[in-house]
């Protein structure tokens, strides 16, 4: 059936790495997409990838994408305070399908 | 360019009243969407659209009803509000089916 998996907390220390991973189930989605959520606000599209690339890098941000396992990563360099929110990994199929969101705390 | 907004921003309503959620875009997009969003349970879509006069039914349609009268707006209906229906509700919108989706800042709806 149709399900986004990911992990429900992580938590990292101001200037480490972060890597938040998901997994998808339908081979055919043509997007995959990684949206942030800071508390109290809507969903903001952070990147996206399409599903013919290996991996996408934009500043501090880094997706890599294995369609032969359907999982999806998201690396978060230099993580800072101002990283810590919800990110949610989505599928497109149809219409989009999302994880229930990974809780990202950074602490100093 | 505000993109996508929502009214009201909070609401309590009492069980069995009814209520409509305004969601707004200025972005002439087709595709226009509602989500609930409930602790541990992620973004459920609710219903959607994919153009002015058409609805259909998502994940979790039971309880609401929507009108797309205008390309432009999205109503989400309550007509007899229950506490299950106590969660932040989420409109978006996209240009395309599978596309990028935009999203209002919420609604947070608590039934009594």
């Amino acid at each position: 059936g149709e399900d986004v998996e990911q992990s429900l907390f992580l938590s990292v220390r101001e200037g480490d790495s972060s890597v938040i991973n998901c997994t998808y189930t339908d081979s055919s989605s043509t997007y995959l997409y990684w949206y942030k959520q800071e508390p109290g606000a809507g969903l903001q599209l952070l990147t996206y990838i399409f599903s013919n690339m290996d991996m996408k890098q934009d500043q501090r941000l880094t997706v890599l994408l294995n369609k032969k396992d359907k999982h999806l990563s998201l690396r978060i360099a230099d993580t800072q305070t101002g990283d810590s929110a919800i990110y949610f990994c989505a599928e497109s199929i149809g219409n989009l399908i999302f994880g229930k969101g990974t809780k990202l705390s950074v602490k100093p | 360019n505000a993109g996508v907004t929502q009214t009201p921003k909070f609401r309590v309503l009492k069980t069995g009243q009814s209520m409509t959620l305004l969601c707004a875009q200025d972005m002439n997009h087709e595709y226009m969407y509602w989500y609930r969003q409930d602790p541990g349970m992620g973004l459920r879509l609710i219903h959607y659209s994919v153009g002015e006069g058409t609805t259909a039914k998502g994940e979790v349609p039971d309880g609401y009803n929507v009108s797309r009268l205008k390309k432009q707006n999205f109503l989400l209906g309550l007509e007899s509000a229950a506490p299950s229906q106590t969660s932040v509700y989420f409109c978006a919108s996209s240009y395309a089916r599978g596309g990028e989706q935009y999203f209002g800042p919420g609604t947070r709806l608590t039934v009594t």
